[in-house]
């Protein structure tokens, strides 16, 4: 089956660091998401990976790995306003996207 | 970058009414919408697969003829629930995808959030 796993829930402090990680097993691999879903809201695009390495995207960093099936989202110079659910999702071999089921940052003071 | 609306944001329903989601590609083309549903602190799950001018592909579990997906338009696709009930309440959010670019190129509307009395 396919399955993509990420933690539950992370705490971080305002103005730190954190890495959010994905690891997934599909069937296929057409590329990487991470959106970003403020809670009542509809997910919003942060990044796209299809191929190994880094992408920086001013705060926001996201990185892949393929062979090991694993991606993660590195925000850095957190703000309250990053509170937030961050999803990883992987589009398969059909086009479809497979979802995991979130990651609720919370931020800190 | 390309906007996806969709209406209503809200609805309050009584149980056994049937309720029409609207989600429209305001800029551009959408050959593919997809519907799902999200319930709380859950991700999104997919509903089904709509093309347009063709029937949608329902996802394992979904009931077909319980929400109705007519995809007539490249810029419009509607879900309906029909005769709702409590445990349809939930929140439904479209996406479009940019028939034009590449399947990166995924919008989302903003949500209707449903609510069955």
């Amino acid at each position: 089956g396919q399955n993509i796993d990420q933690p539950t829930e992370m705490t971080a402090t305002e103005g730190a660091i954190v890495q959010i990680n994905c690891t997934y097993q599909t069937s296929g691999f057409n590329g990487l998401f991470w959106y970003q879903q403020h809670a009542g809201e509809a997910p919003t695009f942060l990044s796209y990976n299809v191929l190994d390495g880094l992408e920086e995207k001013g705060r926001f960093s996201s990185f892949l790995s393929r062979s090991k099936g694993y991606s993660y989202l590195l925000l850095k110079e957190l703000q309250m306003k990053d509170s937030a659910s961050y999803l990883c999702a992987v589009l398969d071999s059909n086009y479809q996207l497979i979802w995991g089921a979130g990651t609720k940052l919370i931020i800190k003071p | 970058g390309a906007v996806v609306s969709q209406h209503p944001s809200w609805v309050i329903c009584k149980s056994g009414t049937s309720v029409k989601i609207e989600c429209r590609s305001l800029d551009f083309q959408a050959t593919t919408m997809f519907w799902y549903r999200q319930f709380p602190k859950q991700s999104l799950m997919l509903m089904a697969t709509s093309n347009e001018g063709s029937k949608a592909t329902y996802e394992q579990g979904v009931e077909k003829d319980k929400f109705l997906i007519n995809h007539a338009s490249l810029t419009l696709s509607t879900l309906t629930v029909t005769s709702a009930h409590p445990e349809d309440s939930s929140f439904y959010i479209c996406s479009a995808r940019d028939g034009g670019q590449g399947y990166e190129k995924l919008f989302f509307g903003s949500g209707t959030q449903l609510s069955v009395l």
